[in-house]
């Protein structure tokens, strides 16, 4: 079975644009869970979406925000890049109790 | 709130020497445990897991982890590494609080294996 796929796999925005970043979870699972990990601040929870509905997110402002498709897929935009933004994005579906990461979209904010 | 501490930012091993790397959770409510690990330029796998039932757990490729509910760790053990497992190594913990939803990272361990 395929895995969680992420694209795209780079992406360069300006300071001030928006970003959007897309994932697949692994097929006929309902859950996608999002995470940041920036230079020097680590693993960050981001948001996770289940059934379409947004379930819980992390210590992050409102410019980050996603949303679920039908099919499970799930959008994280981010709104009024700033340079702190420049990081790795991952995307994990849920299975079994574990994670399983997807292998990320790397931001870079210039 | 739920944190997680990798004791040692990086460690250096000569290749087929044994390796622990630490981590030590901060709350005692029901929790599940994880170990990932990243090589360069790539995404996370999980390398394993404890929900419940055997307090040591196993990888596929020689890992072993051990919970310790009173010392609050889970400790990742491996007797001879590779070079091929030089790469940063991520304890996680979700608990019972978050619905086991939300995944809580350590800062990672740089494992470096030389010749």
């Amino acid at each position: 079975e395929a895995g969680v796929t992420q694209s795209p796999t780079h992406l360069i925005k300006t300071r001030g644009q928006q970003a959007t970043l897309r994932c697949s979870p692994i097929s006929g699972h309902t859950s996608v869970y999002w995470y940041q990990q920036a230079l020097g601040l680590g693993l960050q929870f981001l948001l996770w979406y289940d059934e379409g509905e947004e379930r819980n997110r992390g210590n992050f402002p409102p410019r980050f925000s996603g949303r679920q498709f039908p099919n499970y897929s799930s959008e994280l935009n981010v709104n009024a890049l700033e340079l702190e933004d420049s990081a790795l994005y991952l995307c994990a579906s849920r299975v079994g109790g574990g994670q399983y990461f997807g292998p990320g979209t790397r931001l870079t904010v210039t | 709130a739920q944190s997680v501490t990798q004791l040692d930012s990086q460690v250096p091993v000569f290749e087929e020497a044994p390796v622990e790397l630490r981590c030590n959770y901060s709350s005692s409510v029901s929790v599940y445990l994880f170990w990932y690990v990243q090589y360069p330029n790539q995404g996370l796998q999980l390398l394993l897991k404890y929900l419940s039932g055997s307090t040591l757990v196993e990888s596929i490729n020689g890992f072993e982890a051990e919970f310790n509910k009173s010392q609050t760790s889970f400790h990742l053990r491996k007797p001879s590494v590779h070079i091929s497992d030089t790469a940063e190594y991520f304890c996680a913990v979700s608990d019972r609080d978050g619905g086991y939803n939300k995944l809580i990272f350590g800062a990672g361990t740089r494992l470096a294996v030389h010749p």
